[in-house]
């Protein structure tokens, strides 16, 4: 199946840094890619859309300016946690759509984020 | 708006039996995606099986099938011969059909934890 790669798999970073995690989609052209965080034992909430070019579509109560997210490319989206805080801490998992219409969703092995 | 509902927190099976989990949904779309997906500790999302609403066949993957009642807005999710590596988190999930050359989201159930007891 097709393969999508998150980098950092893990990091930890000091309350009020930023922090950058990678979704790349290593072997397909990724039309739309879809960030979701998940809490300890939780489901996966989808925080926002990104479409390649265009400006990313958050869901309702995910503060724009907190989570910035770029998919300046075919293969890439960037998430940004600004200005983090613990509360921020979480497990962040990105997942790329070749834009086929058949529903396929890969998803990568997720990013955790422990803010100090 | 699109719900997934999973009634069963957790559930535990002995090894080699067979284990159903229930999902429930509700839209009012008429095409759509239904998904069952695999959490192991990893974390690592591992797509189980795939329904296209359209098609009345029920999907099959190996030991994985599923239970796809249209009307009654019910997908459950029967693994027979359960292994140690069955062992997950398993969450439903819900897509509207794309449009042509776009995708859709995916709208999860909360899961619910298997345990394959030896």
């Amino acid at each position: 199946g097709a393969v999508v790669s998150q980098h950092p798999s893990w990091v930890i970073c000091k309350s009020g840094t930023s922090v950058k995690i990678e979704c790349r989609s290593l072997d397909f052209q990724a039309t739309t890619m879809f960030w979701y965080r998940q809490f300890p034992k939780q489901s996966l909430m989808l925080m926002a859309t990104s479409n390649e070019g265009s400006k990313a579509t958050y869901e309702q109560g995910v503060e724009k300016d907190k989570f910035l997210i770029n998919h300046a490319s075919l293969t890439l989206s960037t998430l940004t946690v600004t200005s983090a805080h613990p509360e921020d801490s979480s497990f962040y998992i990105c997942s790329a759509a070749p834009g086929l219409a058949t529903g396929e969703l890969f998803f990568g092995e997720g990013s955790r984020l422990t803010v100090l | 708006a699109q719900t997934v509902t999973q009634s069963q927190p957790e559930m535990s099976v002995q090894e080699a039996e067979t284990v159903t989990l229930s999902c429930t949904y509700d839209t009012s779309e008429s095409n759509y995606y239904l998904f069952w997906y695999k959490q192991p500790p990893s974390r690592q999302m591992i797509l189980v099986i795939r329904q296209e609403a359209y098609k009345q066949q029920n999907a099959t993957e190996n030991r994985f099938s599923v239970n796809f009642q249209k009307a009654a807005k019910s997908f459950s999710l029967k693994i027979s011969d359960s292994q140690l590596g069955d062992t997950a988190m398993y969450f439903c999930a819900f897509m509207k059909h794309p449009t042509q050359g776009g995708s859709e989201k995916l709208v999860f159930g909360k899961g619910t934890k298997l345990t394959v007891n030896p």
